[in-house]
């Protein structure tokens, strides 16, 4: 069964939108949390990382936000930018194991 | 929902010593399978796209003799390191993807090789 799961597989958002990305998990001894960004044809890129002990990670246009009792996690982009249009994965590392969600791909509308 | 494995999770092999790592596709059929080898807390590096019936794409700097990958089935895909040198110690990420509908990508839950 999907650990981590992405139940939107697409979302579109005009440019300089807020776009919301969202993951949720079922195991709450899951302590570190990842977000990657990737383009067609490439492998995925580390965007942003979140460890349990915090609810909150900033960088510059990207915040991850996480509710460790609703497992659930998500990843704000602000503004959103045509160059954000990409497909994006959250991840779980926990231990000698990777959990990867299935992707949301999100278009951002010039 | 759709899984992929990978096994074995966790290997520790001598220097100079050759290590197979198997990728599976277990409810879905995949024509296209990833590998990924890991760095701590950096991007996921796409080393070769496996093509079921047909040889491997290799990335830019990836040497082929060294990592040999077969695609022998639509839900199969093996990664061998030959000759492996404690430089090659990471984790190593599979993924497959599936060719009809919903097209998603789907990972492995990696393997950690120790090379000593």
């Amino acid at each position: 069964d999907q650990q981590v799961k992405q139940n939107s597989p697409s979302l579109s958002v005009q440019e300089g939108r807020i776009s919301i990305l969202n993951c949720d998990y079922t195991n709450s001894m899951f302590d570190y949390f990842l977000w990657y960004k990737k383009y067609p044809a490439e492998g995925p890129t580390f965007l942003i990382s979140i460890s349990s002990i915090k609810d909150k990670n900033e960088d510059g246009r990207f915040t991850v936000f996480l509710n460790k009792s609703a497992k659930h996690l998500s990843l704000h982009i602000v503004p959103s930018q045509p160059g954000d249009s990409a497909v994006y994965f959250c991840a779980v590392n926990t231990g000698n194991q990777f959990y990867f969600g299935t992707g949301t791909s999100l278009t951002v509308i010039p | 929902g759709a899984v992929v494995s990978q096994h074995p999770s966790w290997v520790i092999c001598k220097s100079g010593t050759s290590v197979k790592i198997e990728c599976r596709s277990l409810d879905f059929q995949a024509t296209t399978m990833f590998w990924y080898r890991q760095f701590p807390k950096q991007s996921l590096m796409l080393m070769a796209t496996s093509n079921e019936g047909s040889k491997a794409t290799y990335e830019q700097g990836v040497e082929k003799d060294k990592f040999l990958i077969n695609h022998a089935s639509l839900t199969l895909s093996t990664l061998t390191v030959t000759s492996a040198h404690p430089e090659d110690s990471s984790f190593y990420i599979c993924s497959a993807f599936r060719d009809y509908p919903p097209y998603e990508q789907y990972f492995g839950p990696g393997t950690r090789l120790t090379v000593t």
